[in-house]
């Protein structure tokens, strides 16, 4: 069974204390690995996917990286607006559509 | 362009109620995804439709749950005999298709509380 762990729960950072977020994962075979924003009261807002080991992507102050086993979301040089949720979800290449998410790490930036 | 849009927003329904909650996709989506986010718990898959394929129900969690799709755009999601453990945030995605480009965009959400 494909299984999604994301770790730590809950980080906070003072604004300009870089960090990294980590996603580890276990499927059959991975289609993708998506990374996901969310903010209270809202839907998941789409930020990355990643498709094989050593792929990166950038956005901002957020870089995504994928080894065969583990994501890591890296925030450099966080603002008080990147507070907020972060989800990792895989697709497992048997299943097509459905998503598999973690737990997500709540992050909160202090000015 | 307009994104995903979800209806009501929040509802409050007694137990043993129906219920229904509304989803209307990304224009030009051909894929509609339904998921349930508990308190406390990570976003749980419910329902997939792609085009005019059969839907995944695979992780609907009883038969008091059942959605549609019609003419491949709107869908609803309807919950029979509520109970309060159905008590979450219903969240529509839509993507353009199950294929390479397949990232999910998600709708607002419905709250949904049975009391």
């Amino acid at each position: 069974e494909d299984q999604v762990t994301q770790s730590p729960e809950a980080l906070r950072l003072q604004e300009g204390e870089s960090s990294s977020l980590n996603c580890s994962y276990t499927v059959s075979g991975l289609r993708g690995l998506f990374w996901y924003r969310q903010d209270p009261g809202k839907g998941p807002e789409f930020l990355f996917t990643l498709y094989s080991a050593g792929e990166e992507k950038e956005k901002e102050r957020l870089k995504a990286t994928l080894t065969k086993k583990e994501s890591f979301l890296h925030i450099t040089a966080p603002k008080p607006e990147d507070s907020a949720t972060y989800l990792c979800a895989v697709q497992d290449s048997g299943s097509w559509g459905k998503l598999q998410f973690g737990a997500g790490t709540q992050v909160v930036v202090t000015p | 362009g307009a994104g995903v849009s979800q209806s009501p927003s929040n509802k409050v329904t007694e137990k043993g109620k129906d219920v229904e909650l509304r989803c209307d996709p990304i224009s030009g989506h051909t894929a509609l995804y339904w998921y349930r986010q508990s308190l406390g718990q990570g976003l749980e898959f419910l329902i997939y439709f792609q085009g005019n394929s059969a839907p995944d129900k695979s992780g609907l969690p009883s038969d008091r749950f059942s959605a549609e799709r019609t003419g491949g755009s709107v869908s609803t999601l309807t919950i029979q005999r509520t109970q309060q453990e159905d008590s979450a945030v219903y969240l529509c995605a839509s993507s353009e298709a199950a294929g390479r480009i397949d990232e999910q965009y998600f709708g607002p959400g419905t709250r949904l509380t049975v009391t």
